[in-house]
């Protein structure tokens, strides 16, 4: 069964601090992965997905992510933060192609900015 | 274009009854997929509809049950409401199996906010 893990369910940063999420990953067959992003009541967009191909991929609002399979890793950084980043984020992963595309998600990291 | 469009936003029901919610996906999409996401945690996949099928279900008991139309729009509905059901529930779309890697993106709505009381 394929899962993900999210270490630390709030991070905070100073505006144009970097910021750093981490996501870990467990999966039988090579995996698609996703990062969401989540404002107050409202639903998930999303960020970046790596299927296959450059292992580091670039995202909307200058968020970019590295595929490590030898640390099933698939961290979210983005060199400068601002306020707007502010909302919840997850990690999500998927087996795809035949499989299908059902997300397995993370419990979630709460991204704090502070001015 | 519009995106996933899902109502209604707010529902409030009491416990043991029935509730039914409903999703239009993205133009050009024809997978629809359901998520519960309770609060403080990460969405849950429900089950995912397909040419009018379910093709394939996550861990939740058989008081969820959905449908798919022939336009592609999707109902869930929830029997016997827990007060353990209340959640955002997520609607997504994809488009057709087939289509260049975009099939494994989902698009998500806005979700419908249910409170069991």
């Amino acid at each position: 069964a394929q899962s993900v893990t999210q270490l630390g369910s709030h991070v905070s940063v100073s505006e144009g601090a970097l910021v750093l999420l981490r996501c870990n990953y467990s999966s039988s067959v090579p995996p698609y992965l996703f990062w969401y992003v989540q404002y107050p009541n409202q639903g998930l967009q999303l960020l970046l997905k790596y299927t296959t191909g450059a292992t580091l991929v670039k995202g909307i609002n200058g968020f970019e992510a590295e595929f490590k399979k030898s640390e099933t890793s698939f961290h979210l950084t983005k060199p400068s933060a601002h306020m707007s980043d502010a909302a919840e984020y997850f990690c999500a992963v998927s087996k795809g192609g035949e499989y299908g595309n059902k997300l397995v998600f993370g419990a979630g990291t709460i991204l704090r900015v502070k001015s | 274009d519009a995106g996933v469009t899902q109502s209604p936003t707010h529902l409030i029901k009491t416990r043991g009854q029935q509730v039914t919610l409903r999703c239009s996906p993205k133009s050009g999409h024809d997978t629809v997929s359901w998520y519960q996401q309770a609060l403080g945690q990460g969405p849950q996949f429900i089950f995912q509809y397909y040419e009018e099928e379910e093709r394939q279900r996550g861990n939740f008991p058989d008081r969820f049950s959905g449908h798919q139309f022939p336009n592609y729009s999707s109902e869930l509905n929830v029997n016997a409401l827990l007060l353990g059901d209340s959640a955002l529930y997520l609607c997504a779309s994809s488009p057709p199996p087939g289509t260049l890697d975009s099939h494994n993106e989902q698009f998500f709505g806005p979700g419908t906010r249910l409170t069991v009381l």
